[in-house]
């Protein structure tokens, strides 16, 4: 079956640093990407998305990276501060139930130390 | 606008109880979706709506019904509830494509969450 999934699930970096946080995507007919940040006890919030015809597309602090080459998302998020600490999940759109839906992958935490 | 609301946030269930967890949007938006999260485990789709009085199974659908009578609200039971079924559940709502604030997003809104533990 299709999956998304992470690579690390757990990711610490000094405050001000710079974080990458990586996601591996198995289909290869999906177009459409997207990074939610889920603090302690409230819901994802969006951050950034992507469609498969772009490569790179940047925010506020926060770029994704696409390579369909081989099926990788990535976000980086510059000049980490305390408010960055959370998990991030990385969506795709994928097929369920014989209809397009979001299918998220389990999530990295991050923690930012002072 | 509140956003997306989910009521309770809390629930202590024993098994066999039923009950209904209900979502509610101020934003007019067509499509309503159910996740559930588990420690350590993404989101996973339980039923969701493409607009009123329609709803659609997701991935993990057993064990639940919803129902989504006003375009603002979307209703999700649990008949009888189980030990598996302990989780936090999330509501999430999204406009049509071409709607949305921005062109071309699938972004879904979600709401805070509803801690459910069934024992």
């Amino acid at each position: 079956g299709e999956s998304v999934g992470l690579h690390l699930p757990t990711l610490s970096v000094q405050e001000g640093d710079n974080s990458i946080i990586n996601c591996a995507y198995s289909n290869s007919a999906s177009d459409y990407f997207i990074w939610y940040k889920q603090e302690s006890g409230k819901g994802p919030q969006f951050i950034i998305d992507i469609r498969s015809n772009m490569d790179k597309r940047q925010g506020q602090r926060v770029t994704v990276l696409l390579n369909k080459t081989v099926k990788h998302l990535s976000l980086q998020i510059a000049a980490t501060q305390p408010g960055d600490s959370a998990v991030y999940f990385c969506a795709e759109m994928g097929i369920i139930q014989g209809a397009q839906k979001l299918v998220f992958g389990q999530g990295t935490r991050l923690t930012i130390n002072p | 606008n509140a956003g997306v609301t989910q009521t309770p946030k809390f629930r202590v269930l024993k098994t066999g109880q039923s009950m209904t967890l209900l979502c509610a949007q101020d934003m007019n938006h067509e499509y309503m979706y159910w996740y559930r999260q588990d420690p350590g485990m993404g989101l996973r789709l339980i039923h969701y709506s493409v607009g009123e009085g329609t709803t659609a199974k997701g991935e993990v659908p057993d064990g639940y019904n919803v129902s989504r009578l006003k375009k603002q609200n979307f209703l999700l039971g649990l008949e009888s509830a189980a030990p598996s079924q302990t989780s936090v559940y999330f509501c999430a709502s999204r406009p049509r494509l071409g709607l949305a604030p921005r062109m071309g997003t699938y972004e879904q809104y979600f709401g805070p969450g509803t801690r459910l533990t069934v024992t």
